[in-house]
């Protein structure tokens, strides 16, 4: 495996400002999630993906989140209009399909400053 | 709501002493339950899991956990621990909804381990 692949690592924007994190997952896994963390937090389910299918979403996934994975590959998480609350590491995971070891493999995260 | 609760927020131990984290989930129905753990500096990685079968579940390093269904716990353990366990562990839960694979996988809050050589 290559592993779940993130960028940017790090973002620093203003409030109000649009971020997009992309998380390219492991080639073979079609499955790909979207988690959120905040210090002293474990990670919060935001959506996930069956191939380019959007499964299931979180409340906490507002109107200004958007995910999309359009070719059932790569995916990427949109914020619009930015508030000092959305900072936070965003994480992305990618599993094999059902019924297999069931294990997420997580990526190393997208950290989003929000000044 | 699914939750998932670890007793611990921060433990120190010396090295070769024995570790046991504590875990609880809320949940009334099938659930597959996990371990997952994060040196520091790099990503999440799983530790153990159980799906069903044997209640008592050895994973990577040397941990294992135990599945009390009666007390919805999921308690980690492990015998003698090194200064290289010194990580972030995670317990999560999810409904075993579909022949084991995970949607919504709701974490704990994490528990911090210093191992002091």
């Amino acid at each position: 495996d290559t592993g779940v692949s993130q960028n940017p690592r790090h973002k620093i924007t203003k409030r109000g400002q649009n971020v997009t994190f992309r998380c390219d997952p492991i080639s073979e896994h079609n499955r790909l999630y979207w988690y959120r963390q905040t210090l002293g937090q474990g990670p919060e389910f935001l959506t996930y993906f069956q191939n380019e299918a959007q499964l299931e979403k979180s409340r906490l996934l507002s109107d200004r989140f958007s995910a999309e994975r359009p070719k059932g590959s790569f995916s990427t998480l949109e914020i619009q209009r930015t508030e000092q609350g959305d900072s936070a590491m965003y994480l992305c995971a990618s599993s094999r399909p059902p019924g297999t070891t069931g294990e997420l493999f997580f990526g190393e995260g997208s950290r989003l400053t929000v000044l | 709501a699914q939750s998932v609760s670890q007793h611990n927020h921060h433990v120190i131990l010396s090295e070769a002493a024995s570790l046991e984290l504590g875990c609880n989930y809320s949940y009334g129905g099938t659930v597959n339950l996990f371990w997952y753990v994060q040196y520091p500096g790099q990503h999440l990685q799983l530790l153990l899991k159980y799906f069903s079968g044997d209640p008592l579940v050895k994973g990577i390093k040397g941990f294992e956990a135990e599945f009390i269904k009666s007390k919805f716990s999921f308690n980690l353990r492990k015998p003698s621990v090194q200064w290289s366990d010194t990580a972030e562990y995670f317990c999560a839960v999810n409904a075993g909804r579909d022949g084991g694979s995970q949607g919504n996988l709701i974490f704990g809050k994490g528990t911090k381990l210093s191992v002091k050589p």
